[in-house]
């Protein structure tokens, strides 16, 4: 059975730093691409940042680049998400998500239960 | 970018059909997944490559795609549709994730 658990939301100050961490099982994590989705109180999904099964490419959404990196340990089955620098605006519950990808598509098939991050004074 | 646009709110009474759509240009040259999300739950897939269901996915539950809307369609609605539903899309000019801003199922 696939699992994925984030741990590491908090309350943090604005300007702030918090590393979120994913504890993947159930499948073989060296071999997929994972993703972080996001979702603010009362509002939609937005697409975060994702990295390549081997850590060697990375995205990130032009809301987060160059505050947040992601990154994996595949011995640990661990994904993880650095943030720093952050606003009000970052306040969200962050999925970590199992991509699966075919045909030139791609879609999530296995989401975490999220943790909660609240940036507030 | 890729833009998808979902009505806010479907309303329907219980046994009968409810189709939310995803609108996008030229959407139907493309896949498009969707996913449900009940309060303080995390989403779960409930069709893939545009018709295709997840097991343990009820049958009720189908999807199409064709010009510039996707639709999902769930048949003899029941109480525990009730949700938000979510369209997504691989914008390969970009190489990103594209959401729908999401539509709130309600049983009457």
């Amino acid at each position: 059975e696939v699992q994925l658990v984030e741990s590491g939301g908090g309350l943090v100050q604005p300007g702030g730093s918090l590393r979120l961490s994913c504890s993947a099982s159930g499948f073989t994590f060296s071999s997929y691409a994972m993703h972080w989705v996001r979702q603010a109180p009362g509002k939609g999904l937005e697409y975060v940042s994702a990295i390549s099964s081997n850590g060697g490419s990375t995205y990130y959404a032009d809301s987060v680049k160059g505050r947040f990196t992601i990154s994996r340990d595949n011995s640990k089955n661990t994904l993880y998400l650095q943030m720093s620098s952050l606003r009000a605006e970052d306040t969200a519950v962050y999925y970590c998500v199992k991509v699966r990808c075919s045909g030139g598509s791609c879609f999530f098939d296995y989401w975490g239960q999220g943790t909660l991050v609240t940036v507030s004074s | 970018s890729y833009v998808l646009t979902q009505p806010p709110s479907v309303s329907v009474a219980p046994g009968k059909t409810a189709r939310i759509t995803c609108g996008g240009n030229n959407i139907g040259s493309k896949s498009v997944h969707w996913y449900q999300q009940k309060p303080g739950q995390a989403p779960v897939l409930v069709i893939y490559y545009d018709s295709d269901r997840p097991s343990g996915i009820p049958e009720r539950f189908s999807g199409s795609n064709s010009g510039n809307t996707a639709t999902l369609t769930i048949s003899r609605v029941e109480a525990g549709d009730e949700a938000d539903y979510y369209c997504q899309v691989w914008d390969s000019s970009s190489d990103q994730v594209v959401f729908g801003g999401g539509t709130k199922l309600t049983v009457l």
